[in-house]
Order: structure tokens, then sequence, then C-alpha cells
């Protein structure tokens, strides 16, 4: 079965440092992989998403995240963070067809001024 | 644009009531699905649908029902609530139901069950 795994629960940071949220799955057959932000009492929204081709992929608001498939992670990087970002992040996977996602327990990142 | 609209945010009910959470989205997508979010366990498909009149179970299916009459409108029903359904119900559509087409979530709905 499809899993997948967020390592931090929590990360607390201060404004303007990097910042790195890990996630690993586990799938024996191709998969897609998407990082989505949920800030407080709002759904999620994408953030970026592999599908193929290169395995380090940009998205919205300066993060970005690489697929390493020998490692069977797809962590999400920030190098300088703000305030703005305090959200919970959650990694997710595409198998099985019609876009059903399997979710991560998602991780709470603090910003800290 | 309103994207996708859940109603009510809030809810409380009492073991045993029924009662349908409403969801609708008005940017024509033929998915839409429904997931709920627990504390440490992430979002967790309930049902979902790839058009009017197709419906299919999710991971945990068992206490909600579904059904898809219009393109617009996908509404998941608690047939008998139970304590273990209190939860946060997040609504969502994609335009496509093939990989990688990003989902389009409603603000959820908190659901209490005492």
């Amino acid at each position: 079965a499809q899993s997948v795994t967020q390592l931090d629960s929590q990360v607390p940071v201060f404004e303007e440092a990097p910042v790195e949220l890990r996630c690993n799955y586990s799938s024996s057959v191709s998969v897609y992989l998407f990082w989505y932000v949920q800030y407080p009492n709002q759904g999620l929204q994408l953030l970026l998403k592999y599908l193929s081709g290169s395995t380090l992929v940009k998205g919205i608001n300066g993060f970005e995240a690489e697929f390493n498939k020998s490692q069977t992670s797809f962590h999400l990087r920030k190098p300088s963070v703000h305030i703005s970002d305090t959200a919970e992040y959650f990694c997710a996977v595409s198998v099985g067809g019609y876009n059903k996602l399997i979710f991560g327990a998602g991780t709470r990142l603090a910003v800290h001024p | 644009n309103a994207g996708v609209t859940q109603t009510p945010k809030f809810q409380v009910l009492k073991t045993g009531q029924s009662m349908t959470l409403q969801c609708a989205q008005d940017m024509n997508h033929e998915y839409m699905s429904w997931y709920r979010q627990d504390p440490g366990m992430g979002l967790r498909l309930i049902h979902y649908s790839v058009g009017a009149g197709i419906t299919d179970q999710g991971e945990v299916p068992n206490g909600y029902n579904v059904s898809r009459s219009t393109t617009e409108d996908f509404p998941l029903r608690l047939l008998s609530a139970a304590p273990s359904q209190t939860s946060v119900y997040f609504c969502a559509s994609s335009y496509s139901d093939t990989y990688g087409a990003p989902l389009h979530f409603g603000n959820g709905t908190r659901l209490t069950v005492t």
C-alpha cells in the first residue's frame, strides 16, 4: 500500500532563515507528488507538484522541492522564510488514478520574528 | 469567482442524528471529492466523483453517502452521526480526473458529534 510520511510534525524557524520540510513516500509504482499548504481556517492550496521530468520543482511563494527516487523522498525547501509562511504543509502522493491523493499527517511551520 | 463553497461552516450534532454537508463549485469541474481531516492523520478520502451520476468510495467511506446529480453539487450525507465522525470535512474539485490536475479545496466544515 502507498503511504506518505512527514518526518516532522512541527518545525519552528526564525524569519529569513532557510527551512526544509521532509517527506518520504512508499510506492511500488510510479507516483505523482504534491505539496499543499493550509493557512489557518482555510482549505488547502497547491504549492507545487512533480509529475515527470526535472527532479527539481519550483512552486509558488519561493518554495521548491526535489524528487529523489532512490531515497523515495520529496523534501520541500525555501531559502528564506517570512512570517506569512506560517501554516501547515501537507505532502501527498497520487496513485491509482482519478486524482485520488494520499496525504501525510502534515508539518506545522511556525516562523518567528 | 466563488470556487468551492461549503456549507455550513460549523455544525454540532447529537449521536444518531443525520445531516447533509453541502458542496458546490462554479468552475465546471468534473472531478469532486470529500476528505476528512483529523489531527495527526492528515486528510483521508471519503468519496469521490468523476462526473454527474458517477461516484465511488475512497479510503474511509463507512457511515457516509454521496450522490452527484449535477456537475456543480456534491453533497455528503451522514446517515447516523457517531462521535468518531467529529472532524473537519473538506470538499475539493478538479478540472480533470487525470494525474496531476490540482485540487481546489473549500474552506471546510467543522463537525462535532456529541
